[in-house]
């Protein structure tokens, strides 16, 4: 059964700083993996969708990377802001159609002025 | 670009009444939605998916006939929550995946999500 972990779980910074997080899956075949962004008390914002092909994808001051083999993905933030807080969730989609997302448990990030 | 909506955003109920969740797919027919629920400060666990026109398939630990759910079209899936619970409390949040070729990609849209609170 897959599993998603978020490495940490927590993460304060101040403004300005760049960033790492980090997200781990057991099952290899997967179909694309996601970062999603919540903020509390609210849905979900797709940030980066990687595709199984690909290595990484960027936008804006963000930049997504994946590693399949070994089960690996991280999300670059560049010179963070406080309106980046949030809790930044990845998810993964098996490879195979018609599948849900699995999600870890996310990572809470405050970025302080 | 495709939009899921959710009603209510927020609801109260009392213990033991029922309460009845909707996901709409507003520009795109849904073949499969996706139903989960979030605990304060945990991830989404997945409840079930539900087939437009067939039976739901639940996730193991999940009790379906507590969560009813119902796809009875393309654009609309029902989660209704029967004999509520407090510890059924929770952030209800649906998906979408388009059918056809808009379905390519494995693109999924998420809902507002749902927040109930049963007391």
């Amino acid at each position: 059964k897959q599993e998603v972990t978020q490495i940490p779980a927590a993460l304060s910074v101040p403004e300005g700083e760049n960033l790492v997080l980090n997200c781990s899956f057991t099952d290899s075949a997967i179909y694309n993996l996601q970062w999603f962004r919540q903020d509390p008390g609210k849905g979900l914002t797709s940030l980066l969708l990687i595709q199984s092909s690909q290595r990484e994808q960027t936008s804006g001051r963000l930049n997504a990377s994946l590693d399949k083999s070994s089960g690996r993905s991280t999300l670059y933030i560049a010179a963070s802001q406080p309106g980046d807080s949030a809790t930044y969730l990845c998810a993964v989609t098996a490879n195979q159609a018609g599948t849900a997302l699995i999600f870890g448990k996310g990572t809470t990030l405050s970025v302080s002025s | 670009g495709a939009v899921v909506s959710q009603h209510p955003s927020w609801v109260i109920c009392k213990s033991g009444t029922s309460v009845k969740i909707e996901c709409r797919s507003l520009d795109f027919q849904a073949t499969t939605m996706f139903w989960y629920r979030q605990f304060p400060k945990q991830s989404l666990m997945l409840m079930a998916t539900s087939n437009e026109g067939s039976k739901a398939t639940y996730e193991q630990g999940v009790e379906k006939d507590k969560f009813l759910i119902n796809h009875a079209s393309l654009t609309l899936s029902t989660l209704t929550v029967t004999s509520a619970h407090p510890e059924d409390s929770s952030f209800y949040i649906c998906s979408a995946r388009p059918g056809g070729l808009r379905g390519s990609g494995n693109t999924i849209y998420f809902g507002e999500g749902s927040w109930l609170t049963v007391v």
